[in-house]
């Protein structure tokens, strides 16, 4: 069964660093593409990026809010997705969510969602 | 930026067939998908490539593209079926590649 469990949220203060973890089992981790998308309270999705196996390259993407200041990371000997947040905002308040990437010829989806992590940016 | 249009809110009766639309700029030119999310819980894909289903949902669920506006549509409603549900489109010949729909409450009357 595939499962994704992340980890890593918690309180943090505005301007602070949090590093949120994504622990995959039951797939072949390494030739995965992984995204994380969050949701802040009440709210809707939000892409906030992608990054490709790296037999594809191993490029990341993000959504326009966090480039600059989040970097997605992998490592494929853990089986483990990770998402560093620097310079966090309170608008950064969300729950995220650690999903798999299916897809091909310039169109993908997330297949597999965790049940997310909440992180909260708050004085 | 590529903006997907969701009505925040539609309702059914049980037994019914619940539609809900999701519109953008020639949306059948590209592939919409749908994911439901059920309160506290998180989303879960209902239908890919605008209208395959992943194994364990439902043949009651199926979806639709074409213009401007795609649709899933849920046949025979359930009040388990109640969740919100999200459109989504990701497109890597676009400069925002990556689009998710505001979301739309379905409540099974």
């Amino acid at each position: 069964e595939v499962q994704l469990v992340e980890s890593g949220g918690g309180l943090v203060k505005p301007g602070g660093s949090l590093r949120l973890s994504c622990a995959a089992s039951g797939f072949t981790f390494s030739n995965a593409w992984m995204s994380w998308v969050r949701q802040a309270p009440g709210k809707g999705l939000e892409w906030v990026g992608r990054i490709k196996s790296k037999t594809d390259g191993g490029t990341t993407d993000y959504g326009t809010p966090v480039k600059g200041r989040f970097t997605i990371s992998r490592d494929d000997s853990k089986n483990t997705l990770y998402l560093q947040m620097n310079s966090l905002k309170t608008e950064d308040t969300a729950v995220y969510y650690c999903t798999t990437v299916r897809g091909g010829d310039y169109y993908y989806y997330m297949d597999v969602w965790g049940k997310g992590t909440t992180v909260t940016v708050s004085s | 930026s590529y903006v997907l249009t969701q009505p925040p809110s539609v309702s059914e009766a049980p037994g019914k067939t619940a539609r809900i639309t999701c519109g953008g700029n020639n949306i059948g030119s590209k592939s919409v998908h749908w994911y439901r999310q059920k309160p506290g819980q998180a989303p879960v894909l209902v239908i890919y490539y605008d209208s395959d289903r992943p194994s364990g949902i439902p043949e009651r669920f199926s979806g639709s593209n074409s213009g401007n506006t795609a649709t899933l549509t849920i046949s025979r409603v359930e009040a388990g079926d109640e969740a919100d549900y999200y459109c989504h489109v990701w497109d890597t010949n676009s400069d925002h590649p990556v689009v998710f729909g505001g979301g739309t409450k379905l409540t099974v009357l």
